[in-house]
Order: structure tokens, then sequence, then C-alpha cells
């Protein structure tokens, strides 16, 4: 089966931009969920949702940060206007209620 | 207020020699517990995972992992490690009362494996 599949693996953009980065959960994985993974803080829950619905956007940062998932197999993140702080690695991952998180490769974003 | 901690941020040990990674964890009631792996550029690969029963609890690559409810410990441990079982482990913590699936990390515990 394949797994949680994130694209791109790496973005490189310049301050001001706008960052899209995109996951497709597990088929049949009811939750899926948004982190950012820095050395300074760690690994943090940015949002997550279940049956495409947000249930906890507590993590997003700020309003420039949003996320959407318009159906069950697509999710986006996106980031407008970007700064280079939202430099991370953003990871994805899903899972079905009862059962552990898988994690997606992982998107290395770095804004200049 | 509900926290993970990973005492140890980095560990060197020898190939061959037995591994103990710590957590510990505060929470209100009995959590779900996980430990995960993480190889440079990858994601986070799942070790093995407590929800309820046998304490002691098996995973892949030869771990283990034990419960004690006392101690609000979740220690992962290895008798014999590998070269490649140099990589970051991350204890992960949730609460089935507080929406499935929500995971608290801690910040993770570097292990250097030298030959």
């Amino acid at each position: 089966d394949a797994g949680v599949i994130q694209s791109p693996r790496h973005e490189v953009t310049e301050m001001g931009q706008e960052v899209t980065l995109r996951c497709k959960p597990i088929s049949g994985h009811d939750y899926l969920f948004w982190y950012r993974q820095t050395m300074m803080r760690g690994l943090e829950l940015l949002i997550y949702f279940n049956n495409n619905v947000p249930i906890d956007d507590s993590g997003m940062p700020e309003d420039r940060f949003s996320a959407k998932m318009p159906n069950a197999s697509f999710s986006t993140l996106k980031i407008q206007p970007s700064e280079p702080r939202d430099s991370a690695v953003y990871f994805c991952a899903s899972n079905r209620r009862g059962q552990p998180q898988h994690f997606g490769d992982g998107t290395r974003l770095s804004i200049l | 207020a509900q926290s993970v901690t990973q005492p140890d941020i980095h560990i060197t040990v020898s190939e061959g020699a037995s591994l103990e990674l710590r957590c510990n964890y505060s929470y209100g009631a009995t959590p779900y517990l996980f430990w995960y792996v993480q190889s440079p550029g990858q994601g986070l690969q799942l070790l093995l995972k407590y929800f309820s029963g046998d304490t002691l609890v098996q995973g892949i690559k030869g771990f283990e992992a034990e419960f004690k409810r006392s101690q609000s410990s979740f220690n992962l441990r290895k008798p014999s490690v590998h070269w490649s079982d140099a990589a970051e482990y991350f204890c992960a913590v949730g609460m089935t009362t507080d929406s499935w699936g929500k995971l608290q990390f801690g910040a993770g515990t570097q292990v250097v494996v030298t030959p």
C-alpha cells in the first residue's frame, strides 16, 4: 500500500511568495494531521482534520497559514505571504480512529 | 499541563551494546503511548505502541518498551544496537478523551552508534 504522499519534497522560495504544500493521505484514513518540525520548537501540530472537517487549528501560527481538505484524498497547507521564519520541515500524517499515525516524508521548506 | 519529556537530548552507544531511551509523561489519565524513529531526511516511522493490556510491548527492529504507570514512564530498549539504529527517536502521547489521534511529542533523543 502507498503511504502518505507529500509534495513537493523540497521548496525554496523568496519571502513574500505564496507556498502551497500538498498531502495525499492513506486511503481509508479519516484523520489527517499537519505538523511543523524545527530545531528550536521540535515537532508541532498545526491542524488536524476528521472526515475532511478541521477539528483543531489552535496550532496554526497565524493568519498567514491556512489548510484545506476538499476531499478524503487530498489536503493543502498554504502560507501567504511566506516569511523566513516559516522555514521548516512540514509533515503530513494520517490514521484511522484507534490506530497510530502514519507520516509522510515531509516537505523541506526554505524561505529566503 | 500535559507534557512529554525525553530527558536525554543525545546518546552515544557502541554497536552491540544495549540502549535505553527514557520517556516520561504528565497526563490526567492513562494515555496511549508511542515511539517513533526518524532517520535523516525521512518522516517518522512507528516503532511500537501501547494502548492497553500487557505493559511490555514489542516493536519492529528488535525494540521493546515498558509502560510503568507508577512512574509515568514508557522507556524504549534494545538489547544490542546496530549501526543502522542511529537516528532520532520520539516518544509521543495521546489521549482518547482528547479527540482521537491528537498527539504530543517529546523533544526527541538523537542516538549515535559508534563502531
